[in-house]
């Protein structure tokens, strides 16, 4: 399968801990987003790597939240010390073009 | 920075009808127009895109109708079908100060096909 893989599916974990996802891109795609999504709402832009660079943040991630993206292949969400309020659908997706997206299937976050 | 606004929010069509979704953007600088759509616990599938210099585009049974003048497109789909019952997102393009394009997407619109 040559589509965007993101692990886990799902995350179930208690305010105060802290959880990371990953994400492998297609392989020839140098251009890779995270994007959150809660319930009823369109994604929304988090931050942008171009091969290993992190180029773009959005003002939605707080520095609880970190990625990186080493050698400019797959990447890593982590969130610190998470909130009720980080409950969403953590998206990946990539591109070899600027606009031309692939998403992945997304990890769902639960906090309780 | 963009902003895309999405109409309706929900839709409830007959098997064989023609739902129609409407986007709304501001920013007019950019050049590409895309329609997603998304089944439940699946992220979002690239449907059909557009670009401004054309005012329609099919593939298939969907169509994107573009109105370069009133900042606005529109998604129609052809003899719809319980299978197209999804959430479909209108996006448009922001420009970050970094080089970067981001895609700024609607809020979604339900959409039901009853048999």
């Amino acid at each position: 399968d040559t589509g965007v893989s993101q692990n886990p599916r799902h995350k179930i974990t208690k305010r105060g801990q802290n959880v990371t996802f990953r994400c492998d891109p297609i392989s020839e795609h140098n251009r890779l987003y995270w994007y959150r999504q809660t319930l009823g709402q369109g994604p929304e832009f988090l931050t942008y790597f171009q091969n290993e660079a992190q180029l773009e943040k959005s003002r939605l991630l707080s520095d609880r939240f970190s990625a990186e993206r080493p050698k400019g292949s797959f990447s890593t969400l982590e969130i610190q010390r998470t909130e009720q309020g980080d409950s969403a659908m953590y998206l990946c997706a990539s591109s070899a073009t600027e606009y031309g997206y692939t998403f992945g299937s997304g990890t769902r976050l639960t906090v309780v | 920075q963009q902003q895309v606004k999405q109409s309706p929010q929900s839709l409830i069509v007959q098997k064989g009808g023609i739902p129609i979704i409407n986007c709304a953007y501001e920013n007019t600088a950019f050049d590409y127009f895309p329609w997603y759509q998304q089944f439940p616990g699946k992220g979002p599938a690239l449907l059909i895109a557009i670009r401004p210099d054309v005012s329609e585009k099919k593939e298939g049974r969907f169509t994107i109708s573009f109105n370069k003048s009133a900042k606005q497109f529109s998604l129609h789909i052809m003899d719809s079908q319980p299978g197209d019952s999804a959430t479909y997102f209108c996006a448009a393009p922001s420009f970050s100060g970094a080089g970067s394009y981001q895609l700024t997407f609607g809020k979604g619109t339900k959409l039901s096909v009853i048999p």
